[in-house]
């Protein structure tokens, strides 16, 4: 079974709805981050928590949302979905203890129309 | 703040010639450096680390990547170049710093290999 999973893999919203892509580890992880890859710009960090009551915003927060509901589980939320919001969004984990590598689930392909 | 720089999208090889994939950073501080992979609909896959030891560092596949302070590179090569390496590739860079373990990602360069 993978360590980083994420739900759904692909989803079709419409502008204007409220989406939420879920994350979950077993890898005994406190880390994780949300990123969205859009091409030619590489990884964009949307938030980060490095444990459960610790929530930070990276540097493309704003329309976004996160909740921290145990360590395994990472949830990002679109209050108000909009266009240039479809992009391929990653969740991914590390091991306060480590060099700082990070492990990634699949990704959830987001298309707003 | 640090930073990461990948000269280039795109990067054609024969089947069996030398990958080289290029990246540079830059850190007010010793950095932790990384290159990923990604295939095709999947996740990013860590290829090889360096956090301060070796300065040639060995990594999944056949790839690594060498530390050079002087030029503040790192590199990617492989020998001899395989279909199956074509992928979109990322180099990464942490700060060396307990507190901090977030990474700053290239823009990413996609490699093709020609039969």
């Amino acid at each position: 079974d993978a360590d980083v999973t994420q739900t759904p893999r692909n989803r079709i919203t419409k502008t204007g709805k409220r989406i939420m892509l879920e994350c979950s580890q077993t890898k005994g992880h406190d880390r994780m981050y949300w990123y969205r890859q859009d091409p030619g710009l590489g990884l964009r960090l949307i938030y980060y928590s490095f444990d459960v009551k610790d929530i930070n915003k990276g540097e493309i927060s704003d329309g976004y949302s996160v909740s921290r509901q145990a360590q395994a589980k990472f949830s990002l939320s679109l209050e108000s979905a909009i266009p240039n919001q479809t992009a391929l969004y990653f969740c991914a984990t590390s091991d306060r203890l480590t060099s700082g590598e990070q492990y990634f689930g699949p990704g959830t392909r987001l298309t707003v129309t | 703040a640090q930073s990461v720089t990948q000269l280039g999208s795109h990067v054609s090889v024969s089947e069996g010639a030398l990958v080289l994939l290029r990246c540079n950073y830059s850190s007010s501080v010793p950095p932790y450096l990384f290159w990923y992979v990604q295939y095709p609909n999947q996740g990013l896959q860590l290829l090889l680390k360096y956090t301060s030891a070796a300065t040639l560092v060995k990594g999944i596949n056949g790839f690594e990547a060498e530390f050079k302070k002087s030029e503040t590179s790192f590199h990617l090569t492989k020998p001899s170049a395989h279909m199956s390496d074509a992928a979109e590739y990322f180099c990464a860079v942490s700060l060396i710093t307990g507190a901090n373990s977030k990474l700053t990602f290239g823009k990413g360069i996609t490699l093709s290999v020609r039969p």
